[in-house]
């Protein structure tokens, strides 16, 4: 079965901190797809990153990153120097071959930042 | 261009009533998602299609639901005789299609129609 588990619930830290959501899935395929969206308070979801499971880069984008380990299942994302705009709701999500395209999601971490 | 967008943006009905929930994804992605947020269960997937064609209805949690897509564009969701478990942000997505070979593209979210079932 294919899972994503996201055992942060909510976490809240103070503008400039580090942060590291957590994110560990369960696929038995080799091939499959892993995403970081990011749900704002508006509502609306906003595509993060995609990776696929024969990549183990590590990848940095401005303040983010993303830690892929295949080893532990994990694909664990990084705000460094988080601000108040990073408050939301960041969700992971698999998607795997024969999937039809379909994304698994966890349940979401919220992070608050405050000022 | 435009992005995913989504009608009506919030709809409340009664108990036992039929909604529809409009999608207009992103002009020439090929790839159509709904997926249904709710408190309880987080984001789940209900229906993919492909052109107008739905491979997959796995997440229909009912036969009260059901969605069709004509023209390869526009989607709509339907929900007959609503119940109030049915009360959720309906999200609908969509992305270049990935082709046969089971790669994956960046779905991209419309806004979603938040359903209140009374």
């Amino acid at each position: 079965a294919q899972k994503v588990t996201q055992t942060q619930t909510e976490i809240s830290v103070v503008e400039k901190e580090d942060v590291t959501l957590d994110c560990v899935y369960e696929t038995r395929d080799t091939t499959y797809y892993l995403f970081w969206y990011k749900q704002p308070p508006s509502g609306e979801l906003v595509f993060l990153i995609r990776r696929n499971s024969f990549d183990e880069q590590n990848e940095i984008s401005g303040r983010y990153s993303w830690n892929f380990q295949k080893s532990t299942s994990s694909f664990n994302f990084t705000i460094t120097a988080s601000q108040v705009v990073d408050s939301a709701v960041y969700f992971c999500a698999l998607g795997y071959s024969g999937g039809y395209n379909k994304l698994i999601f966890g349940a979401g971490t919220r992070l608050a930042v405050h000022p | 261009g435009a992005g995913v967008s989504q009608s009506p943006s919030n709809k409340v009905t009664e108990k036992g009533k039929d909604v529809e929930l409009r999608c207009d994804p992103i002009s020439g992605h090929t790839a159509l998602y709904w997926y249904r947020q709710s408190l309880g269960q987080g984001l789940e997937f209900l229906i993919y299609f492909q052109g107008n064609s739905a491979p997959d209805k796995s997440g229909l949690p009912s036969d009260r639901f059901s969605a069709e897509r004509t023209g390869g564009s526009v989607s709509t969701l339907t929900i007959q005789r609503t119940q109030q478990e049915d009360s959720a942000v309906y999200l609908c997505a969509s992305s270049r299609w990935a082709g046969t070979s089971g790669g994956y593209n960046e779905q991209f979210f419309g806004p979603g129609t938040r359903l209140t079932v009374l």
